[in-house]
């Protein structure tokens, strides 16, 4: 079956420390992975695709890396601004349907 | 490019009644996904259209249902509401490739 796992649950950082958030899957095909942000209210936000292992993408103070079993978001020096739930999601090539992470919740403090 | 936008963006129904959902798409895209989104289930998968036709589907009662139009906008609809179907409905759209863009949630209640 189909899987995504995120963690940690939630994540607490104080501002400038860096850390990595862990998506893992299982899933028949990878048709890509997927991380979003979302805020408290809001849609989630798109912020990279991953569709082969080795593969990595920056943006800002994150950078997302793909394994063959697992991927993560790294946040380097992070500000509270960073403060969302990140969520990860996965594209099955048996199913073709988005399957979602429960996400990580974290908070940067000042 | 204006965003994906739903409507209402608030609902407050009670239990037994019918709800229905609108979304419309980013220009250009001809693929609407649907999920419900709750603090226990985390974003689950409604279903998926593609030039009006359904592509497929998750693991919902037949009380949710959903519609594509010719220009693409979408609507779901919940008949026979229960107090469980509490949550934010979410609808992403698609261009060809592979990415998926929110819009901001229809927050429903039941009562």
């Amino acid at each position: 079956e189909d899987q995504v796992t995120q963690s940690p649950e939630a994540l607490r950082l104080q501002e400038g420390e860096s850390s990595s958030l862990n998506c893992s899957y299982t899933v028949s095909g990878l048709r890509g992975l997927f991380w979003y942000r979302q805020d408290p209210g809001k849609g989630p936000e798109f912020l990279f695709t991953l569709y082969s292992a080795g593969e990595e993408k920056e943006k800002e103070r994150l950078k997302a890396t793909l394994t063959k079993k697992e991927s993560f978001l790294h946040i380097t020096a992070p500000k509270p601004e960073d403060s969302a739930t990140y969520l990860c999601a996965v594209r099955s090539g048996g199913t073709d349907k988005l399957i979602f992470g429960t996400g990580t919740r974290l908070q940067v403090f000042p | 490019k204006a965003g994906v936008t739903q409507t209402p963006r608030y609902l407050i129904k009670t239990r037994g009644q019918q709800v229905t959902l609108s979304c419309s798409p980013i220009s250009g895209h001809r693929s609407v996904s649907w999920y419900q989104q709750t603090p226990g289930q985390g974003l689950q998968f409604l279903f998926e259209y593609f030039s009006e036709t359904q592509r497929n589907k998750g693991n919902f009662p037949g009380r949710f249902s959903g519609r594509q139009f010719s220009n693409s906008r979408s609507e779901m609809n919940v008949s026979t509401l229960e107090l469980g179907d509490s949550a934010l409905y979410l609808c992403a759209s698609s261009p060809p490739d592979n990415e998926q863009f929110f819009g901001p949630g229809t927050r429903l209640t039941v009562l």
